[in-house]
């Protein structure tokens, strides 16, 4: 159980070119879901809170109307990189949190490069 | 989030036991201790948490000590398949259920 999975694993897109990362938890509904951003020998970082039906919260640094998230359903989020630039290019990496327990279950992530 | 203190990195012999220290001195009562490991090129993976009480699961234990401020991961027994970053993370629901990952510690497993 609590399967999380990311869409496409990878993709490598030209640069001012828009790309979106889709987000599902398989096997339960995550009222919450996490976007995370990891960068080469670099620990996970924290890019935004995603609540369904409502609008994302981001943390301090990251662009919103860059990186737009969509939650529309309980099991779907979606990160959008919009206009994208080489140094967008990272590893993007989905939670999704099982509400009875509170633990975040992650996907596999989604290695973006572009050119 | 009270932080984290992890050795960065640490070797353990496969077949025996791994135990994974963590401080956090300063964790508030409310705030859980959560493990998640990495393995190389993948998202996190969850292996346990707790409050305060020893928990067991089917991939590991977790060692709470009666102040609360420290805690161990034991994986009884290692194999190679094993080997990852390990990431001990103390999380408050207040804080919105946000989880802070730090450096970890860089398990491997040798034969």
């Amino acid at each position: 159980g609590a399967v999380v999975s990311q869409h496409p694993s990878w993709v490598i897109c030209k640069s001012g070119t828009s790309v979106k990362i889709e987000c599902r938890s398989l096997d339960f509904q995550a009222t919450t879901m996490f976007w995370y951003r990891q960068f080469p020998k670099q620990s996970l970082m924290l890019m935004a809170t995603s609540n369904e039906g409502s609008k994302a919260t981001y943390e301090q640094g990251v662009e919103k109307d860059k990186f737009l998230i969509n939650h529309a359903s309980l099991t779907l989020s979606t990160l959008t990189v919009t206009s994208a630039h080489p140094e967008d290019s990272s590893f993007y990496i989905c939670s999704a949190m099982d509400s009875p327990t509170d633990t975040q279950y992650f996907g596999p992530g989604t290695r973006l490069t572009v050119l | 989030d009270a932080k984290t203190t992890q050795p960065p990195s640490m070797d353990c012999a496969e077949g025996r036991a791994a135990n994974l220290p963590c401080n956090h001195s300063t964790i508030s009562g409310n705030e859980y201790v959560y493990w998640y490991r990495q393995i190389h090129s993948q998202g996190p993976q969850y292996i346990i948490h707790g409050l305060k009480n020893n928990e067991t699961n089917e991939m590991a234990s977790l060692i709470i000590t009666e102040d609360r401020k420290s805690s161990t991961l034991i994986l009884p027994h290692a194999t190679l398949r094993d080997t990852a970053v390990y990431y001990c993370i103390v999380r408050a629901k207040a804080a919105g259920n946000k989880l802070t990952f730090g450096g970890g510690t860089r398990v491997l497993v040798k034969p």
